[in-house]
């Protein structure tokens, strides 16, 4: 079973406009990392951020980490319609990676 | 772009027949990691392989194995195929060193089972 869980599964905003996205997990974390995927195809890794990190901003990305509510955010600002794609959550647990269910994001021009 | 190729990009299968899927990792990574994505989902963790061993596996039955070859490449063999073992397989690479948390994925292989 997938630990993490995102939510939205799915929004659609306008380009310029912000995106944000939840994800929830079960368990103590070493890392919290986001990938981000275009119709299906391979992972592309967006950004990290360690348990004892509360935030992080990587360009348009910024990632919120609460580990006591074991959950994280992705916020996505000033959207394009090149962010169209799929985003997912996914906990680092002995060297593996355990993924969310993800959130389809689509952003209209 | 990663360094991570995989082969082939897309295969169709009959149930109950076998198939092999291809990976060659990043330049100076030494691990590798399977992954299976069923529409609609996450990518749930098959295996992993360093240095040519087994390093941790997934809920997946014995009939999903691996190997991986001294360049660090890999292979993902699965027999007698189900078809709910349609899905797109992802292989990730990483260099197991203190800190290396993040993985590098390939463009994915698309099996269909019919």
């Amino acid at each position: 079973s997938q630990q993490g869980e995102e939510d939205p599964q799915a929004l659609s905003i306008q380009e310029g406009e912000n995106a944000t996205m939840n994800c929830s997990y079960k368990t103590s974390i070493n890392n919290l990392q986001w990938y981000r995927q275009n119709s299906g195809r391979g992972l592309v890794h967006l950004i990290l951020i360690r348990s004892n990190e509360r935030e992080k901003h990587s360009g348009r990305l910024r990632v919120t980490l609460d580990t006591s509510k074991k959950s994280s955010s992705l916020l996505i600002t000033a959207s394009r319609a090149a962010d169209t794609a799929s985003y997912f959550c996914a906990i680092y647990n002995t060297d593996k990676l355990i993924f969310g269910t993800g959130t389809r994001l689509q952003v209209f021009p | 772009e990663t360094g991570v190729t995989q082969s082939p990009t897309h295969l169709i299968k009959t149930r109950g027949q076998q198939v092999t899927l291809r990976c060659s990792s990043q330049s100076g990574h030494n691990t590798v990691s399977w992954y299976q994505q069923a529409l609609g989902q996450g990518p749930q963790f098959i295996f992993q392989y360093y240095r040519e061993e087994e390093n941790g596996r997934g809920n997946f039955p014995p009939r999903f194995s691996g190997l991986q070859f001294p360049n660090y490449s890999s292979e993902l063999n699965v027999n007698a195929l189900e078809l709910d073992d349609s899905a797109l397989y992802l292989c990730a690479s990483s260099h197991q060193t203190s800190g290396a948390y993040e993985q590098y994925f390939g463009p994915g292989t698309r099996l269909t089972v019919t």
